[in-house]
């Protein structure tokens, strides 16, 4: 079936760096992503999302990438701080009847 | 912070034991959605709801029941509990007219003993 997969189980980066987690999809109909941060012991929180007629979205130290002919998602983080180490997940829909797949996710340590 | 509480926390049960898993939210939100996810793996859909009398089987095979009643409560039975179903169980809600984001509870961390 359609899968939602990310590249690189754990990420380290050093304080101060950029980090970029990156997500890869099947499902070419799909048209509306978001990335998630989910934190030990907490439910998943929304960081930002981007449907499919843009290719870039940019929030607080966050930007999201989409690259439709290769079905291809990245997160960008700026200045990666310590609260930024976490498990990131990306998940996609394809229409208002979907339902939401996540991907593996990747773990985010963020080194001093 | 995203108004969808799940009870209780953490539970540990016995094995053959029913238990309820609750979840509510006051966002008025059509759609509803239970994810199992086992430490450090991805979440897999186990149920969902467009609304009120409407549920549906998710991606991952799953022995708990759910039931929709009302709009803002979900909540998922398992009839007799078995150490394979030791999990965390996450809640979570989206608005149903549109793509937006789905808000998700705090989890149960469930232990089948």
């Amino acid at each position: 079936g359609e899968s939602v997969g990310l590249h690189l189980p754990t990420l380290s980066v050093q304080e101060g760096d950029n980090s970029i987690i990156n997500c890869a999809y099947s499902n070419s109909a799909s048209d509306y992503f978001i990335w998630y941060k989910q934190e030990s012991g907490k439910g998943p929180q929304f960081i930002i999302d981007i449907r499919s007629n843009m290719d870039k979205r940019q929030g607080q130290r966050v930007t999201v990438l989409l690259n439709k002919t290769v079905k291809h998602l990245s997160l960008q983080i700026a200045a990666t701080q310590p609260g930024d180490s976490a498990v990131y997940f990306c998940a996609e829909n394809s229409g208002t009847a979907s339902k939401l797949t996540f991907g593996t996710g990747t773990r985010l340590q963020v080194t001093l | 912070e995203a108004d969808i509480y799940q009870t209780p926390r953490y539970l540990v049960i016995g094995t053959g034991k029913k238990i309820t898993l609750e979840c509510s939210q006051t966002m008025g939100h059509d759609k509803m959605y239970w994810y199992q996810q086992d430490p450090g793996m991805e979440l897999h859909l186990i149920h969902y709801s467009y609304g009120v009398n409407s549920t549906e089987k998710g991606d991952l095979s799953s022995e708990s029941t759910v039931s929709r009643i009302r709009t803002e409560h979900f909540p998922l039975t398992l009839e007799s509990a078995r150490p394979s179903h030791t999990s965390q169980y996450l809640c979570a809600s989206s608005m149903g007219q549109m793509n937006t984001e789905a808000f998700f509870g705090q989890g149960t961390r469930l232990t089948v003993v």
